[in-house]
């Protein structure tokens, strides 16, 4: 178990519609990052807050949306769904450290299925 | 553009000899590499990782090699067992330079088999 938690573990929706995905980062954890993993590829970085600012950013697209609140959960907003938006999206942590010492710590991830 | 490449989709091994899986990035100005173990239906899980600084880092069964003039770097396990039969992923970050933390470039990973 790595302390960080996704939600929903699994999720069927239809092309069109919105979706919100939520994570909770492992306890003291400042950052959050989204990855997207679909079939074909490897892990996309999309987005990554820290302290509830945007701290980078990735591939992610314009009718994706991120946001970190005061307690550090964040939540993935996924809007116009299409086919191919049908992926696993991982939720990270990390703590504040040295970047040598740093790692991120993946939660199970939240199957999105788009019909 | 892949700036971290991991070649090989798969790799299968026979339990007890060494399973090396490989990894090549085009970006110089990474600075942290680092390995990801992921079982299906769980999230990856941090392995191993090594500094641009070193060429070698050891834990275990576990050593990361670095060549950075090559711009290669690899995962050797040994003794293989059973249980490490799962996917590999190989990450790169711009730890130092790039001002974000954490974020991380991934391979497409390699499925190791490792057959008893």
């Amino acid at each position: 178990d790595s302390g960080v938690t996704q939600t929903p573990k699994h999720l069927i929706t239809a092309t069109g519609q919105r979706v919100t995905l939520r994570c909770s980062p492992r306890s003291g954890d400042l950052s959050v990052y989204w990855y997207q993993q679909s079939l074909d590829q490897g892990l996309q970085f999309l987005i990554q807050y820290y302290n509830g600012e945007e701290r980078a950013k990735g591939n992610i697209l314009e009718r994706f949306s991120a946001q970190q609140f005061p307690d550090l959960h964040s939540e993935l907003n996924l809007s116009s769904l299409e086919l191919g938006d049908s992926a696993l999206y991982f939720c990270a942590s990390s703590a504040r450290g040295i970047p040598s010492g740093n790692t991120i710590y993946f939660g199970e991830g939240s199957w999105l299925t788009v019909v | 553009d892949q700036q971290v490449k991991q070649n090989s989709p798969s790799l299968s091994v026979q339990e007890g000899r060494i399973s090396i899986l490989n990894c090549d990035y085009t970006n110089s100005m990474f600075d942290y590499f680092l390995w990801y173990k992921k079982y299906p239906a769980e999230g990856p899980t941090f392995l191993i990782s090594i500094s641009s600084i070193k060429d070698k880092n050891e834990d275990g069964r576990f050593t990361v090699f670095l060549n950075k003039s090559a711009k290669h770097l690899s995962l050797h396990i040994v003794p293989s067992q059973p249980g490490d039969s799962a996917v590999y992923f190989c990450a790169a970050s711009l730890a130092f330079y790039g001002g974000s933390q954490g974020n991380l470039i991934f391979g497409k990973g390699t499925k190791l088999s490792v057959k008893p």
